[in-house]
């Protein structure tokens, strides 16, 4: 049972700006831990999609970006495509009684 | 090129067990921490244990707490292959498994996760 809260689904036309964001507690995002997040094409393996909270690996676009603040964190796409349709989740780690590296809820972008 | 290849998945009865293992190429596996993630069927996905890297013989690995006493994670740097030992198997442990690379050059908690399998389906049922 996740403790990092995403919407279940986002949506939006081309072209037009999405935010996914991903909420916590003071165990976790709010304990400074770093926020990654991965994307998931349906029928796919997930894909590492900003690490560190706002860094992108080589090769993602920089229509991606995240950032973090306080207990939350956000993931930005701007200039949707329809190849953004996909789950996208977050993933941190938490220091409560069960201290472990967790994934958020999950949500899925649709492109209208 | 980097490449993760589990395999060992099978479908197993209640109470069972089952050995997965991810062969890894392409990349110096020794000091590279690992992990198991799993994906149940149109669900989420759920960390399941993390081994860090080094050159042995122990290894710290942490587990989360639905697998905590059944599962056992390993490595063999040797043959730079990542091991899931899973043991008191339930229907609930049916998903697919992925090997990860653990990915992060400062404190362990702030790892992602940069490379993937294509993932071992394991199915517990009678």
């Amino acid at each position: 049972q996740s403790v990092l809260t995403q919407p279940p689904s986002v949506s939006g036309a081309p072209g037009q700006r999405v935010t996914i964001s991903c909420t916590g507690s003071s165990s976790n995002i709010g304990a400074g831990y770093d926020v990654h997040w991965y994307q998931q094409v349906p029928g796919t393996v997930p894909k590492l999609l900003i690490y560190g909270n706002d860094n992108r690996p080589s090769g993602v676009p920089d229509r991606f970006s995240g950032s973090k603040s306080g207990t939350s964190a956000s993931l930005a796409i701007t200039g949707l495509q329809a190849e953004d349709e996909a789950d996208y989740y977050c993933q941190s780690y938490d220091s409560s009684l069960s201290s472990f590296h967790i994934f958020g809820t999950g949500t899925m972008v649709t492109v209208l | 090129e980097v490449h993760l290849l589990e395999s060992g998945g099978n479908l197993v009865q209640p109470g069972g067990s089952l050995r997965l293992s991810c062969a890894a190429s392409g990349f110096s596996f020794t000091n590279i921490a690992m992990a198991w993630v799993r994906q149940a069927p149109s669900q989420g996905l759920e960390l399941v244990s993390v081994i860090h890297g080094g050159r042995g013989p122990s290894f710290y690995a942490e587990y989360a707490d639905f697998v905590k006493g059944r599962f056992t994670i390993s490595r063999d740097n040797s043959k730079d292959t990542l091991y899931l030992q899973m043991n008191s198997l339930s229907a609930e442990d049916t998903a697919m498994y992925y090997c990860a690379r653990g990915r992060g050059s400062g404190r362990y908690q702030d790892w992602s996760f940069d490379l993937w399998g294509r993932g071992t389906l394991v199915t517990v049922a009678s």
